[in-house]
C-alpha cells in the first residue's frame, strides 16, 4: 500500500504565473483535501473533493481551484501567484469525509516560492 | 479569528521527564480533536484523537485530555523520548458533511537526551 505522494517537491515562480501540483492519494481513499501552510503557521483548509466533485472550501478566492480524477488523483491550480502564495502546499487523503472514524493521511508537500 | 490556538510556540524538556502541549479552542461546534507531529521535510503524522464525548484518550506513551467546559485540551507525552521531537499541531473538527481540519499554529517540542 502506497502513502500519499505530492509533485514536485519544490517549486519557483513569479508573480503573475500560473502554478499546479499533484497529489496521488493513498490507495482506495476517495477524499481529498488540501492545505496551505505558511512559514510558522498551522496548515489552513483551502478545499476537500469527494467523488470528484468539491466538497467544502477555506477561505481562499476562486484563483485557486482543483480537480479531482476518476483514479483519485488530484490537482491543485493557482493562477495569478503573488507573494503571499509562498507556502507549503500539504495534500491529505481519506476514506469518506474527514471524521473522527476516518483518519486523513498526509503527503510531504510542496514547497512552492513566489518572486 | 484563529478557532484553534497553541499558544506556546516551544516547549523543552529533558528525556523521560513528561511533555504536556496544551491547545485551547473556541468554537463550540467542534466535536472532535485530534493531534498531528510533523518532522521536517514530511506531512504531518496522525498521533492521537478525542471525541468530545470523551474527557481522556490513551495511546501508548501519549494520552489527551479534554476539558469541554474550558474549551482546553492537552497533550501528555510520558516518558519524553529524543525522537519524540518535532513540530506538534492540534487540530479539531465537526462531524458531517463539508467538515475540515482547523489547526492552530503547532509547537516545537524538543526533548533533551
Amino acid at each position: 500500500e502506497t502513502g500519499v505522494t505530492q509533485s514536485p517537491t519544490h517549486l519557483i515562480k513569479t508573480r503573475g504565473q500560473q502554478v499546479t501540483l499533484r497529489c496521488s492519494s493513498q490507495s482506495g481513499h476517495n477524499t481529498v483535501s488540501w492545505y496551505q501552510q505558511a512559514l510558522g503557521q498551522g496548515p489552513q483548509f483551502i478545499f476537500q473533493y469527494y467523488r470528484e466533485e468539491e466538497n467544502g472550501r477555506g477561505n481562499f478566492p476562486p484563483r485557486f481551484s482543483g480537480l479531482q480524477f476518476p483514479n483519485y488523483s488530484s490537482e491543485l491550480n493557482v493562477n495569478a501567484l503573488e507573494l503571499d502564495d509562498s507556502a507549503l502546499y500539504l495534500c491529505a487523503s481519506s476514506l469518506g469525509w474527514v471524521s473522527v472514524y476516518n483518519e486523513q493521511f498526509f503527503g510531504p508537500g510542496t514547497r512552492l516560492t513566489v518572486l | 479569528d484563529q478557532q484553534v490556538k497553541q499558544n506556546s510556540p516551544s516547549l523543552s524538556v529533558q528525556e523521560g521527564r513528561i511533555s504536556i502541549l496544551n491547545c485551547d479552542y473556541t468554537n463550540s461546534m467542534f466535536d472532535y480533536f485530534l493531534w498531528y507531529k510533523k518532522y521536517p521535510a514530511e506531512g504531518p503524522t496522525f498521533l492521537i484523537s478525542i471525541s468530545s464525548i470523551k474527557d481522556k484518550n490513551e495511546d501508548g506513551r501519549f494520552t489527551v485530555f479534554l476539558n469541554k467546559s474550558a474549551k482546553h485540551l492537552s497533550l501528555h507525552i510520558v516518558p519524553s523520548q529524543p525522537g519524540d521531537s518535532a513540530v506538534y499541531f492540534c487540530a479539531a473538527s465537526y462531524t458531517g458533511a463539508n467538515s475540515k481540519l482547523t489547526f492552530g499554529k503547532g509547537i516545537t517540542l524538543s526533548v533533551r537526551p
